[in-house]
């Protein structure tokens, strides 16, 4: 089966740096998705990995290795607003999208 | 970015009638477009891949009878709750995707809060 792991809930503190990983078992792969999720709203898209390796966008970069079907989203500087869910998803062989459960990432002062 | 708009942003019905939530990609075409639903505090789930030109494909255990869908256009999806009932009280999200990139992402709507009386 299709399956997308990723921690339920994490906490870190203004400032710091949190990593949030992802791992991945799915019938092909055609790229990985991160998306940033506000409570009541509509996922907003963040990065997109399809190659081994480290994308860096501002505060927020994100890693792939296929072999190992894992990725993590990091991010730096925290801020207050970056209080969400944070959710993984990966493009299977169709270019369906799996989702994983998200994690809920808490931020304190 | 590509835009997805959806409407009504949110809507309050009666218990028994029938609400359309619109899914409109507004610089893309979308031959396919998808609609989730997300309660509080869970992740998105999703209920149906809708196809512009031929019928949905829903997920097991969602009702193909009470929520349809139409994809009638490239750039227009609606989703009709029929017969309402306080537990489709939810978050309806839909997402277009653009096949004409390389990566074939999504891009979702606002979404539109359901709350059925």
């Amino acid at each position: 089966g299709q399956n997308i792991d990723q921690p339920t809930e994490m906490t870190a503190t203004e400032g710091a740096i949190v990593q949030i990983n992802c791992t991945y078992q799915t019938s092909g792969f055609n790229g990985l998705f991160w998306y940033q999720q506000h409570a009541g709203e509509a996922p907003t898209f963040l990065s997109y990995n399809v190659l081994d390796g480290l994308e860096e966008k501002g505060r927020f970069s994100s890693f792939l290795s296929r072999s190992k079907g894992y990725s993590y989203l990091l991010l730096k500087e925290l801020q207050m607003k970056d209080s969400a869910s944070y959710l993984c998803a990966v493009t299977d062989s169709n270019y369906q999208l799996i989702w994983g459960a998200g994690t809920k990432l808490i931020i304190k002062p | 970015g590509a835009v997805v708009s959806q409407h009504p942003s949110w809507v309050i019905c009666k218990s028994g009638t029938s609400v359309k939530i619109e899914c409109r990609s507004l610089d893309f075409q979308a031959t396919t477009m998808f609609w989730y639903r997300q309660f509080p505090k869970q992740s998105l789930m999703l209920m149906a891949t809708s196809n512009e030109g031929s019928k949905a494909t829903y997920e097991q255990g969602v009702e193909k009878d009470k929520f349809l869908i139409n994809h009638a256009s490239l750039t227009l999806s609606t989703l009709t709750v029929t017969s309402a009932h306080p537990e489709d009280s939810s978050f309806y999200i839909c997402s277009a995707r653009d096949e004409q990139g390389g990566d074939y992402e999504q891009y979702f709507g606002p979404g539109t809060r359901l709350t059925v009386t």
